[in-house]
């Protein structure tokens, strides 16, 4: 069964709004990556962010992980119509797990409209 | 990052056949995954190829249905065999790459899109 669980599995917002996403997992991870996929193309991989950081930034992204909770959040600030896309979440490792397989959620399909 | 390509980016096929896809990265990796998303679904990882030794594969994938191939630190091929419509899905490679932080950030190849008729 997958790990994660993102929601909404559906965004649509205008753009220069922010678009929040969120991801849940199941099981203790050692790092959680967050990726966009265009039109069920290749994964292009957006940031990582390790099990003992809270909050990471990477330009117009801002992630969140609570550990405790078992979540993270991915805030894209400022959208575009680019940002039009899904968007996965993706843990590795824990309880002994491989640091390299990740199990990935079921995404969110984000829109942006000009 | 590494650069990673995949061929074919599509093929269309008749069931009972088979088709190989190819992954090639720019640099030599220890590790390659295959993963399979199904139309409209996440992704599921399928197996982990291993250089000098065989595939390694996940719960629900078998060697006989998806044979893979690792003659070298860059290079490995995924067989969907006696395909049905079932098997129609996006085939993708991945490669973890550790970052400047030493972190193996995972990136993926563009996809092979298979459409099993």
């Amino acid at each position: 069964s997958q790990q994660g669980e993102e929601d909404p599995q559906a965004l649509s917002i205008q753009e220069g709004e922010n678009a929040t996403m969120n991801c849940s997992y199941k099981t203790s991870i050692n790092n959680l990556q967050w990726y966009r996929q265009n039109s069920g193309r290749g994964l292009v991989h957006l940031i990582l962010i390790r099990s003992n950081e809270r909050e990471k930034h990477s330009g117009r992204l801002r992630v969140t992980l609570d550990t405790s909770k078992k979540s993270s959040s991915l805030l894209i600030t400022a959208s575009r119509a680019a940002d039009t896309a899904s968007y996965f979440c993706a843990t590795d490792g824990g309880s002994g797990g491989s640091n390299y397989k990740l199990t990935f959620g079921k995404g969110t399909l984000l829109t942006v409209n000009p | 990052s590494a650069v990673i390509s995949q061929k074919p980016s599509r093929d269309i096929c008749q069931r009972g056949t088979s088709l190989t896809i190819q992954c090639q990265v720019d640099s030599q990796v220890t590790m390659m995954f295959w993963y399979r998303q199904q139309p409209g679904q996440s992704l599921t990882l399928i197996a982990t190829a291993n250089q000098g030794s065989e595939a390694t594969y996940e719960s629900g994938f078998v060697i006989d249905k998806f044979p893979i191939s690792r003659p070298n630190l860059t290079f490995s091929t995924l067989t969907v065999s006696n395909m049905s419509p079932e098997d129609s899905s996006i085939y993708l490679c991945s490669v973890p790459t550790p970052s400047r932080e030493g972190l193996n950030e995972q990136f993926f190849g563009p996809g092979t899109r298979l459409t099993v008729l």
